[in-house]
């Protein structure tokens, strides 16, 4: 149990274009679903919380009109990169958590890497 | 928010016990200890989590002092494939949900 999925898993598009990014919880419901980001050889990056029905919360440095969170279900939430630059070619990761507690494991998806030209 | 501070690497010869210890000094009292694994190009793996003592699962070994200011992740006999990225993170809640931030993690370099 406690599965997530994310797709696609790798995606390339031509700088300026928007993409999308799902995350879904498969075997359970998540009330809260994370957007993380990691560069080549670094560490995961927190950019957003999100819970359902809600608006996300963006760390700090992440633009929320650059990053799209849609966490329209307790099973899917969406990361949209608009206008996408060849910096922004990373490897997005979400998680999802039932409860969003302290206490609660978050469950990550496999991640999607993302190359823009 | 707590911060965390592990080693940056380990090499470890297979079929030993690997201890990777974590340090939080500035855990709060509510705040659980996560271990997790990362292979290259995946997402990280849950592999153990613990207030305080001990933990034990069929992977690994959490271990916890009494003042919870450190821990240790313990993998008996590692074998080639424990090869990963493993990170420690302490539980912030922020906003009535949890949000974690992850250190540098530690590379272990399981060695045949």
């Amino acid at each position: 149990g406690a599965v997530v999925s994310q797709h696609p898993s790798r995606v390339i598009c031509k700088s300026g274009t928007s993409v999308k990014i799902e995350c879904r919880s498969l075997d359970f419901q998540a009330t809260t679903m994370f957007w993380y980001r990691q560069f080549p050889k670094q560490s995961l990056m927190l950019m957003a919380t999100s819970n359902e029905g809600s608006k996300a919360t963006y760390e700090q440095g992440v633009e929320k009109d650059k990053f799209l969170i849609n966490h329209a279900s307790l099973t899917l939430s969406t990361l949209t990169v608009t206008s996408a630059h060849p910096e922004d070619s990373s490897f997005y990761i979400c998680s999802a958590s039932r409860s969003g507690l302290a206490r609660e494991t978050q469950y990550f998806g496999p991640g999607t890497r993302l190359l823009v030209l | 928010l707590a911060k965390t501070t592990q080693p940056i690497s380990m090499d470890s010869y297979e079929g030993q016990e690997v201890n990777i210890t974590c340090s939080h000094n500035n855990i709060a009292t509510n705040d659980y200890i996560t271990w997790y694994q990362q292979f290259p190009s995946q997402g990280p793996r849950f592999i153990i989590q613990g207030y305080k003592t001990k933990v034990t699962n069929e992977v690994a070994s959490l271990f916890i002092p009494a003042d919870r200011k450190s821990s240790t992740l313990s993998l008996p006999r590692v074998s080639l494939s424990d090869t990963a990225v493993y990170y420690c993170l302490v539980g912030d809640r922020s906003g009535g949900y949890q949000k974690v931030t992850f250190g540098t993690g530690t590379k272990l370099q399981v060695i045949p």
